[in-house]
């Protein structure tokens, strides 16, 4: 167990839906990311949050958003599904100033869209 | 903008024997971090080795370590003695130095088949 919790752990909806994945980070960490790992691809990084705030955007579509709660968990919004959003959604934390260390991944959700 | 190439799609190995991964970034800054995570069958990213841009020394983790050549922008990852649990994907990652902002930018992954 890493200590970041992602739920749910898997996800099938059909195209034109809205779905919500949660994520919770490692205790103590601020910082939480997202990244979308399409079939045998790399992982793309979608947003970052610290704290509550925006602190970084990367590739990710209009039909996409996301935000950090006061308790710092985490939500990321996929709106007006279409097939190629089927992925592994991965979330990720880290400390305030310790990105040295690299980040800590949840187990991903695996969103499969029909 | 930072990036990461990983120029081997695939690699085997014997159990036992030595392998290399290279990895090769791109960068005008001068302090930063680079990363090793191994992605099983199972999918969870899994922290392997970090490397910081300002220490000369290759980093070592038990079996793990790396070839690090700032000025050729290199940092390559050995792991010696392979084992049949090594098999995975590996990506090398890079995140800029400082701060609370900064994300880590993956390269698109070596797959490893470690053979019996």
């Amino acid at each position: 167990d890493s200590g970041v919790t992602q739920t749910p752990k898997h996800l099938i909806t059909a195209t034109g839906q809205r779905v919500t994945l949660r994520c919770s980070p490692r205790s103590g960490d601020l910082s939480v990311y997202w990244y979308q790992q399409s079939l045998d691809q790399g992982l793309q990084f979608l947003i970052q949050y610290y704290n509550g705030e925006e602190r970084a955007k990367g590739n990710i579509l209009e039909r996409f958003s996301a935000q950090q709660f006061p308790d710092l968990h985490s939500e990321l919004n996929l709106s007006s599904l279409e097939l190629g959003d089927s992925a592994l959604y991965f979330c990720a934390s880290s400390k305030a100033g310790a990105g040295g260390y690299g980040y800590t991944f949840g187990s991903g959700t695996r969103l499969t869209v029909v | 903008a930072q990036t990461v190439t990983q120029s081997q799609p695939e690699m085997s190995v014997q159990e036992a024997e030595t392998v290399t991964l290279s990895c090769t970034y791109d960068t005008s800054e001068n302090n930063y971090y680079l990363f090793w995570y191994k992605q099983p069958p199972s999918r969870q990213m899994i922290l392997v080795i970090r490397q910081e841009a300002y220490k000369q020394q290759n980093a070592t983790e038990n079996r793990f370590s790396v070839n690090f050549q700032k000025a050729a922008k290199s940092f390559s990852l050995k792991i010696s003695d392979s084992q049949l649990g090594d098999t995975a994907m590996y990506f090398c990652a890079f995140r800029n130095y400082g701060g609370s902002q900064g994300n880590l930018i993956f390269g698109k992954g070596t797959k490893l088949s470690v053979k019996p």
